[in-house]
Order: structure tokens, then C-alpha cells, then sequence
């Protein structure tokens, strides 16, 4: 049972807008930690998509976003693409149990 | 640009121990933390600790307290983790990755390794 709860799954046609909720507590993403988000193609490790809750890293397009309030935080991708087919993870740290912890990933299907 | 390039995949008996390398390259090494996540085949990621290669402070997930170990070479740029009295459900790719220098304020992980295969089987 991962700390930070995500769905398990979602899907969208091509074009369309999804959002992936990552629903925290006040020991993590409510005591203020930021969120960081994930992406994992199919048999890779994961790539940083999102850091401090809504920046970008270069070289990741503006079709990915990230937002954050009170004890959760969401990851939305509009113009979906089949490219972006992957398993995306959230991140935070818990201040309670001292440690990092991630919700249990989003497969997210293009129809 | 900054990169971690990890050992090759592993095949253990239940009890066995396994050390996993880590190599950094394209960055100061003592100035970020290093990390290790794992993930079970079909599961999500799972955090399992933390060191500094500048001073060699760990912090380990609770579940891994006593049976794992984090390790750096700052001569050659390596990180190095072992898993003790491996049982089956250790079977999972591990991966490292860059953290932040300091362990208390949360933070990114960016690069990762490519990720190695342990199976425990007997």
C-alpha cells in the first residue's frame, strides 16, 4: 500500500486532456514538500517530468503540467499522444516516517 | 550531461546477498545525495534509502533497517548497494538515482540508472 494514493489506471484518445490525482496527507504533501512526477515508458527507467510541483526540465513539452493544493497534487497532459503511453509515479517526502515516498503509478492507455 | 550506469542483472538463492554498483559520471559526485528505488515486476516504486557520498550519512527505509547497506567510492565515482538474506519477493529491478544533497528537505531524483534485474529463486 503506497503512501501517496494514485489510480491505478486511465485512458484517453488521441488529442484529448486526462488528469492523474495523487491524493497525500499533512505528513507529506500537506506539511508543504513538494511534488515531483515520473514518467515510465514500457521497459525503462523513470524520467523526470515534473519537479517542485509545476516546473518543467528542459526538453519536457508544455503539454505536461503539474499542480498542487492542500494535500494533493495533479498531473495533466493535454493533446495526448501515443507517445506518452507510460506509467507516471508521483513523489514527495513524508515527514513523519522520515522518508521519500511515491504513489503506486498511473498506466495511462491512448485509445 | 549528468549519468548513472549500473551493473549487470543478478540471479541469487533465498539467504544470498547481492551488491549492486552505480557509477556517476558528468557531475560532482559528493555534491548531490545518491539514492536507491526498486520496483517489483507490475508494481509501483519503492523507496529504500538514501547516502551522501560526501560524508557517508545514510538514512534506510525502515523496512530495509538491518539488512541493507548503502556505500560510496568517491575515487572512483561509485555507489554501492547490498541487500542481505535475499528472499524472493527481493526480486525486483533496482534503481538508483541522483538525489538531493540534503536528505531532510525532500527533492528530486534525477538522473536514474538504467535499472538492474536481481531474481531470487532457489
Amino acid at each position: 500500500q503506497s503512501v501517496l494514493t494514485q489510480p491505478p489506471s486511465l485512458s484517453g484518445a488521441p488529442g484529448q486532456r486526462v488528469t492523474i490525482s495523487c491524493t497525500g496527507t499533512s505528513s507529506n504533501i500537506g506539511a508543504n514538500y513538494e511534488v515531483f512526477w515520473y514518467q515510465q515508458l514500457p521497459g525503462t527507467a523513470p524520467k523526470l517530468l515534473i519537479y517542485d510541483n509545476d516546473r518543467r526540465p528542459s526538453g519536457v513539452p508544455d503539454r505536461f503540467s503539474g499542480s498542487k493544493s492542500a494535500t494533493s497534487a495533479s498531473l495533466a497532459i493535454t493533446g495526448l499522444q501515443a507517445v506518452d503511453e507510460a506509467t507516471y509515479h508521483c513523489q514527495s517526502y513524508d515527514v513523519s516516517l522520515s522518508a521519500w515516498v511515491f504513489g503506486g503509478g498511473t498506466k495511462v492507455t491512448v485509445l | 550531461q549528468a549519468q548513472l550506469v549500473q551493473s549487470g542483472a543478478e540471479v541469487k538463492t533465498p539467504g544470498a546477498s547481492v551488491r549492486v554498483s552505480c557509477e556517476a559520471s558528468g557531475y560532482l559526485f559528493d555534491s548531490y545525495g545518491l539514492t536507491w528505488v526498486r520496483q517489483a515486476p507490475g508494481q509501483g516504486l519503492e523507496w529504500m534509502g538514501w547516502i551522501s557520498p560526501y560524508n557517508g550519512n545514510t538514512n534506510y527505509e525502515q523496512k530495509f533497517q538491518g539488512r541493507v547497506a548503502m556505500t560510496t567510492d568517491t575515487s572512483t565515482n561509485t555507489a554501492y548497494l547490498e541487500l542481505r538474506s535475499l528472499r524472493s519477493d527481493d526480486t525486483a529491478i533496482y534503481y538508483c538515482a541522483r538525489a538531493p544533497f540534503s536528505y531532510t528537505n525532500g527533492g528530486r531524483f534525477d538522473p536514474w540508472g538504467q535499472g538492474t534485474l536481481v531474481t531470487v529463486s532457489s
